[in-house]
């Protein structure tokens, strides 16, 4: 069955760095665009990030642009999200998810990263 | 940055319908947008339920349907069931690159 196990999440000071990885199987990911989602703690869903299958020209929202990087490599069916210049306001639990006709098909439990000092 | 509304709150009988709304700040919600409707129980991931506006998932209970109404996405739960207890968060998509949520609406079925 499908599978999105994300990890990487833990506890970094503002201005610091953290990489999120996300374990797909299940599925042809090497086909299907992907995406990161997330949630702050008591709040909505917040749309992050989008990459296609090919891994060429990924799409950010405002509040992490130029801060997050999705990749991901195809060869081991993995996304990755790179974050940089981490703030308070980026603690969340952040989701990966298999995209499906610019909705959201199938979503990970989830990783949390908490920004504090 | 366009904002998507949702009901902060609804309650339903069991057994009975309720509607759901997803409207944005820009105007009326059209299929351009592709609304999209997910299911979220708490400490649990969220699970999809309507896509492209209308759309079902293979597991998505008959009872749930996806329209466009009154220049509103909406999700109509006919018949509730006490699992449907949840919060249900809607998306629309502006571009491929400005996706926005609604802050979601918690749906008690009492």
């Amino acid at each position: 069955q499908v599978q999105l196990v994300e990890s990487g999440g833990g506890v970094v000071q503002p201005g610091g760095s953290l990489r999120l990885s996300c374990a797909a199987s299940g599925f042809s990911f090497s086909t299907s665009n992907m995406h990161w989602v997330r949630q702050a703690p008591g709040k909505g869903l917040e749309w992050v990030t989008f990459v296609r299958s090919d891994g060429k020209n990924p799409y950010y929202a405002d509040s992490v642009k130029g801060r997050f990087t999705i990749s991901r490599d195809n060869s081991k069916n993995m996304l990755f999200l790179q974050m940089d210049s981490l703030r308070a306001e980026d603690t969340a639990v952040f989701y990966c998810a298999k995209d499906l006709v610019w909705g959201l098909e199938y979503w990970g439990q989830g990783a949390l990263v908490i920004v504090s000092s | 940055q366009a904002v998507v509304t949702q009901e902060p709150s609804l309650t339903v009988s069991p057994g009975g319908t309720v509607t759901l709304t997803c409207g944005s700040s820009t105007g009326a919600v059209t299929s351009g947008h592709h609304a999209y409707w997910c299911q979220q129980k708490p400490g649990q991931a969220p699970r999809t339920l309507i896509y492209d506006t209308s759309n079902k998932h293979s597991w998505t209970p008959a009872r749930f349907s996806g329209f466009l109404l009154g220049g509103k996405a909406a999700l109509i739960l006919s018949g509730a069931q006490p699992e449907d207890e949840a919060d249900y968060f809607c998306l629309l998509s502006y571009s491929v690159d400005r996706r926005v949520f609604g802050g979601g609406t918690k749906l008690t079925v009492l």
